[in-house]
């Protein structure tokens, strides 16, 4: 149990262009779910925390007009990079919590980003 | 400097090895330690979580924490080929937010 699945799991854009990377809760419901990025050889980096039917929380440094998080139910959350630039090319992970005591995250297989 | 420090490694040791992975932090507000195993172009999965300062076994692996050091480990015996993976350190701030370490990239030989 505690699948999380994304799609895609490998994009490439040409720069300008909007990608959308979608993220589900395969057999559970997700109170939250996080999207974090991973550079090549670096940690992974918290982006965004949602909530279903709220308003995502970004973390210091994270441009929510470039970075658009839509969680419009308890298993899918989606993740827009708008206007995407070759910076901007990296590997894209989320997580979903079903919440309760452990609050334990479950992470989707990343999506890889190459733009162009 | 950043709040969770792990060594990049690449750390390569012969199989039946015993291995030993450290991460030091330096805020004192982390009470949950986490230890992920993360293969090649996939999620990390969570090997053990622990809360307090000591030691914690779950078969192969031991995670041991020292607070007082702001210092975590994780122990594999018997490492096994299987095991190769980047093991990440995580530390839980407030109720959700985890801070991962670099990750450090581990290979066992056969």
């Amino acid at each position: 149990g505690a699948v999380v699945s994304q799609h895609p799991s490998w994009v490439i854009c040409k720069s300008g262009t909007s990608v959308k990377i979608e993220c589900r809760s395969l057999d559970f419901q997700a109170t939250t779910m996080f999207w974090y990025r991973q550079f090549p050889k670096q940690s992974l980096m918290l982006m965004a925390t949602s909530n279903e039917g709220s308003k995502a929380t970004y973390e210091q440094g994270v441009e929510k007009d470039k970075f658009l998080i839509n969680h419009a139910s308890l298993t899918l959350s989606t993740l827009t990079v708008t206007s995407a630039h070759p910076e901007d090319s990296s590997f894209y992970i989320c997580s979903a919590a079903p919440g309760g005591v452990d609050n334990e995250q479950f992470f989707g297989p990343g999506t890889r980003l190459t733009v162009l | 400097q950043k709040e969770v420090e792990q060594d990049p490694g690449p750390l390569s040791v012969p199989e039946g090895a015993i291995v030993s992975l450290n991460c030091t932090y330096s805020n004192s507000a982390f009470q949950y330690f986490m230890w992920y195993r993360q293969y090649s172009r996939k999620g990390p999965e969570l090997l053990m979580y622990t809360y307090s300062s000591g030691n914690k076994e779950d078969g192969r692996f031991t995670a041991q924490v020292d607070k007082s050091s702001k210092y975590i480990s994780l122990f594999i015996r018997d490492s096994q080929p299987s095991d190769s993976a980047t093991y990440l350190c995580a530390m839980l701030e407030g109720a959700q937010k985890l801070v991962f370490g670099q990750g450090t990239r581990l290979t066992i030989n056969p």
